[in-house]
């Protein structure tokens, strides 16, 4: 069984360093998103793509956050000039839209960011 | 804007010592409403997904109900292993995608 993959699994980077991490979806789902976690709180919504469209960006997405998911396939999250406040847990999920159930989004492990 | 309130913040059981946890939540339109759990440093573990009032859903120890302002997870005779935060999550039909999260219920279970 193929979940969601994600990669790395942790960094650590010092400040004003660039950071990208990836999220490989479900085989087939066309739907990607990214959410952020902190410590003791619920995901936060970032972004979305159905295929390579992106179709939604949180206001949470400063212009130092960029994704993309060329080919409708594997995503990546870059992060510019990073900033301590930018230290959570990065998530991804995928679904299948289209289908009742589709709605589920499947999370994968996350990327735990610390940055110094 | 959604909002969803998990109650009680943390719970701690006895093994064997059935309990609900509460989540409330406001939303133009429901979509969805969908429980996870999470197990420390690792992603949610989709459970059970919710559609309309008075839908019930069940798997194993685990019976999620919704009504049109709330949704309880029922616990029945809870095991060690099912100690980790329990995650409720709405998506508004004003909203399409995206799931907007409580802060969770961090449940453990002793012996």
């Amino acid at each position: 069984d193929t979940g969601v993959s994600q990669n790395p699994r942790h960094k650590i980077t010092k400040r004003g360093q660039n950071v990208t991490f990836r999220c490989d979806p479900i085989s087939e789902h066309n739907r990607l998103y990214w959410y952020r976690q902190t410590l003791g709180q619920g995901p936060e919504f970032l972004t979305y793509f159905q295929n390579e469209a992106q179709l939604e960006k949180s206001r949470l997405l400063s212009d130092r956050f960029s994704a993309e998911r060329p080919k409708g396939s594997f995503s990546t999250l870059e992060i510019q000039r990073t900033e301590q406040g930018d230290s959570a847990m990065y998530l991804c999920a995928s679904s299948l839209v289209g289908d009742r159930d589709g709605e589920t989004q499947y999370f994968g492990p996350g990327t735990r960011l610390l940055v110094l | 804007e959604d909002q969803v309130t998990q109650s009680p913040e943390a719970l701690r059981l006895q093994e064997g010592e059935s309990s609900s946890l509460n989540c409330s939540y406001t939303v133009s339109g429901l979509r969805g409403l969908f429980w996870y759990r999470q197990d420390p440093g690792k992603g949610p573990e989709f459970l059970f997904t919710l559609y309309s009032a008075g839908e019930e859903k069940e798997k194993e120890r685990l019976k999620a109900t919704l009504t049109k302002k709330e949704s309880f997870l029922h616990i029945t005779a809870p095991k060690p292993e099912d100690s980790a935060t329990y995650l409720c999550a709405v998506q508004d039909t004003g909203t399409a995608s995206k799931l907007t999260f409580g802060t969770g219920t961090r449940l453990q279970v002793t012996l």
